[in-house]
């Protein structure tokens, strides 16, 4: 069983303040780590897709990185804002006879205005 | 608004009808996914569909019966469920077929939220 862990569980931010989270993942046969943020009544949403060691990415105040030798991303969020609230998955794609994304149990993320 | 459009958005069912959950993207991908989601737990894969063929059952119980009629459809035909059937049902899509192009992320809809009665 591939186990995929997030940390931390919840997070309680105020608005302006920076955070990241950690996402934990075995590194055999891993192709490609995924995040995700999903709010509320709303459907997952894409934020990053990452394949090599060493992968940055950036998406406006989000940023990402990945270390697939020792499995593990990191997601950082600047100047959190109250839009900025939703929980945060993320999901490495494993080949083989896996085959598949392997989500994590997410962060939840709430930033107080 | 999602590009991929789920419907009904929630289902209150017996366990002994018959329903259909259904998904539609108009994005032209070739790969089609059903999750399941329970309270506070990771989605989890049920099928997979890769341009219009089963590619992936993860050992789905026969009650839930997947079907592609076509690249833009997929529906969820249920029979027979249990009160732990009860959950949120996403669908999702991505471009090429599924597994080979694994850099290319999934786009989900909202789900459609199922309560067994």
């Amino acid at each position: 069983i591939l186990n995929v862990e997030q940390s931390p569980q919840s997070l309680h931010v105020q608005e302006g303040d920076s955070t990241n989270f950690t996402c934990s993942f075995p590194s055999s046969n891993f192709y490609a780590l995924h995040w995700y943020r999903w709010e509320t009544a709303k459907s997952p949403e894409a934020l990053f897709v990452m394949t090599l060691n060493g992968d940055e990415k950036k998406k406006g105040r989000i940023s990402a990185t990945l270390n697939t030798k020792e499995g593990y991303s990191y997601l950082y969020i600047k100047g959190s804002q109250p839009e900025d609230s939703a929980t945060y998955l993320c999901a490495p794609h494993y080949g083989g006879a896996t085959n598949k994304l392997i989500f994590g149990t997410g962060t939840l993320l709430a930033v107080q205005p | 608004d999602t590009e991929v459009t789920q419907t009904p958005k929630h289902l209150v069912m017996g366990m002994t009808n018959k329903k259909s959950l259904k998904c539609e993207q108009h994005m032209g991908h070739r790969a089609m996914y059903w999750y399941k989601q329970k309270a506070k737990k990771p989605p989890e894969l049920m099928f997979v569909y890769s341009y219009e063929k089963l590619s992936i059952n993860e050992s789905v119980p026969s009650r839930f019966s997947p079907e592609c009629p076509n690249s833009s459809l997929l529906n969820l035909h249920l029979h027979a469920l249990q009160p732990e059937d009860s959950a949120l049902y996403l669908c999702a899509s991505s471009p090429q077929g599924a597994g080979t192009y694994s850099n290319q992320p999934q786009h989900f809809g909202d789900g459609t939220r199922l309560s067994i009665l």
